[in-house]
């Protein structure tokens, strides 16, 4: 099992550009997340989905839009990328309480 | 008032201390507290956790749930140069889909 997946590892952007990070997972889980990582900020939650089909906000879901394809993969697109979206993002998935996360994206937005 | 707070330190202790790591929360509602533990530029993993208030107890490691101070602390024994990483405390932030709310984490360094 791999569990889960994330790419791409890195990423640089210019200011403007668009991307999607894609996560998958093999766990068969129905919940998948969305965090940022920022330093002295802690994990914040983008957006989750209790399921396939649904999606709901976080705390911080400005500037960002995700897609849950099927269980297995959730997305999160920047459509216009912003140097404050200068992070690393990690996508984790779970079925009860304990979430398993993926190794993490580092963007860079110049 | 943010829901988790935690010390961000960095904490450095010798080879063989106990190390007391704490968190305080605001939310009383829920009942899960989790640990998790997160190395250098790598993903965070699942430490531990606890359903209410008591100890719970993994090999070296204890958490521990205050309700009444809504204090919760994981301790650390006989700590090891492999225990150096980042930990963080998190709950269960509500609704039915067991979100978590983080605290910022504490950076732990054990020397040798």
């Amino acid at each position: 099992n791999a569990g889960v997946t994330q790419t791409p590892k890195f990423q640089v952007l210019k200011t403007g550009q668009s991307m999607t990070l894609q996560c998958a997972q093999d766990m068969n889980h129905n919940s998948m997340y969305w965090y940022r990582q920022d330093p002295g900020m802690g994990l914040r939650l983008i957006y989750y989905s209790a399921s396939e089909g649904t999606t709901d906000k976080g705390e911080v879901p400005n500037g960002y839009n995700v897609s849950r394809l099927n269980k297995r993969e959730f997305s999160l697109r920047l459509e216009s990328a912003a140097p404050s979206q200068t992070s690393v993002y990690f996508c984790a998935s779970s079925e009860m309480v304990e979430q398993f996360f993926g190794p993490g994206t580092r963007l860079t937005v110049l | 008032q943010k829901e988790v707070e935690q010390d961000p330190g960095p904490l450095s202790v010798p080879e063989g201390a106990i190390v007391s790591l704490n968190c305080t929360y605001s939310n009383s509602a829920f009942q899960y507290f989790m640990w998790y533990r997160q190395y250098s530029r790598k993903g965070p993993e699942l430490l531990m956790y606890t359903y209410s208030s008591g100890n719970k107890e993994d090999g070296r490691f204890t958490a521990q749930v205050d309700k009444s101070s809504k204090y919760i602390s994981l301790f650390i024994r006989d700590s090891q140069p492999s225990d150096s990483a980042t930990y963080l405390c998190a709950k269960e932030s509500g609704g039915s889909n067991y979100k978590l709310t983080f605290g910022k984490g504490t950076l732990l360094t054990v020397n040798p």
